[in-house]
């Protein structure tokens, strides 16, 4: 079975841009949840996405912000970027929405803003 | 809000011995859930071991254990005959049950794990 599927793998962007962030989940998987690591802030969560409803988001501003399709596929989107957001952005995916659901995450998307 | 410690930045283990990675956390909440993740340098994060903090017995996996103590707010993940593969980036995570676990989960900054041959 494939496992979570992110596109691109790299990305370098220009300070100003908007940039665009695909993750293909598990098949049969209908949550997906995105988090951003840097060395600094470490693995932070950005938000989660069940049956294409956004449940939380976490503490980033408006300028990050996502959405998921009927087939669960989701897309993270930032608009304006600035040198910090250079990070690796992971999608994770799981069956069901409990909290004890095994999350699998995908290798990650390296952005970098120059 | 929820905060996780993992107090070593780096450990050092011969191959075939037993090595301890220390977690502890802080939360007002009952109900939670603890993870540890496993990031090789592929950078794919990987699930090692799970516990539901309303289950006192620890968790094992093959030859993953956790040290579970609630009151202490600790989650150590205890791993036997190290192998060459264990060698990666390890992360305490926790997931708060309000909500369905809508908040994501909060992670520590990693421990490196270096398994000497």
């Amino acid at each position: 079975k494939a496992g979570v599927t992110q596109t691109p793998r790299y990305l370098i962007k220009t300070r100003g841009q908007q940039v665009t962030l695909s993750c293909s989940p598990i098949s049969g998987h209908r949550s997906v949840s995105w988090y951003q690591q840097t060395p600094g802030q470490g693995l932070q969560f950005l938000f989660e996405y069940f049956s294409e409803t956004q449940r939380n988001k976490g503490n980033f501003p408006g300028r990050f912000s996502g959405r998921q399709f009927s087939n669960s596929r989701s897309e993270m989107n930032v608009s304006t970027l600035e040198l910090g957001d250079s990070a690796l952005y992971l999608c994770a995916s799981s069956l069901g929405d409990s909290p004890y659901t095994e999350a699998f995450f995908g290798q990650g998307t390296r952005l970098t803003v120059v | 809000a929820q905060t996780v410690t993992q107090s070593q930045p780096e450990m050092s283990v011969q191959e075939a011995e037993t090595v301890t990675l220390s977690c502890t956390y802080d939360t007002s909440e009952s109900d939670y859930y603890l993870f540890w993740y496993k990031q090789p340098p592929s950078r794919q994060m990987i699930l090692v071991i799970r516990q539901e903090a309303y289950k006192q017995q620890n968790a094992t996996e093959n030859r993953f254990s956790v040290n579970f103590q609630k009151a202490a707010k600790s989650f150590s993940l205890k791993i036997s005959d190290s192998q060459l593969g264990d060698a990666a980036m390890y992360f305490c995570a926790y997931r708060s049950g309000r909500g369905g676990g809508a908040d994501g989960l909060t992670f520590g900054k990693g421990t490196h794990l270096i398994i000497q041959p």
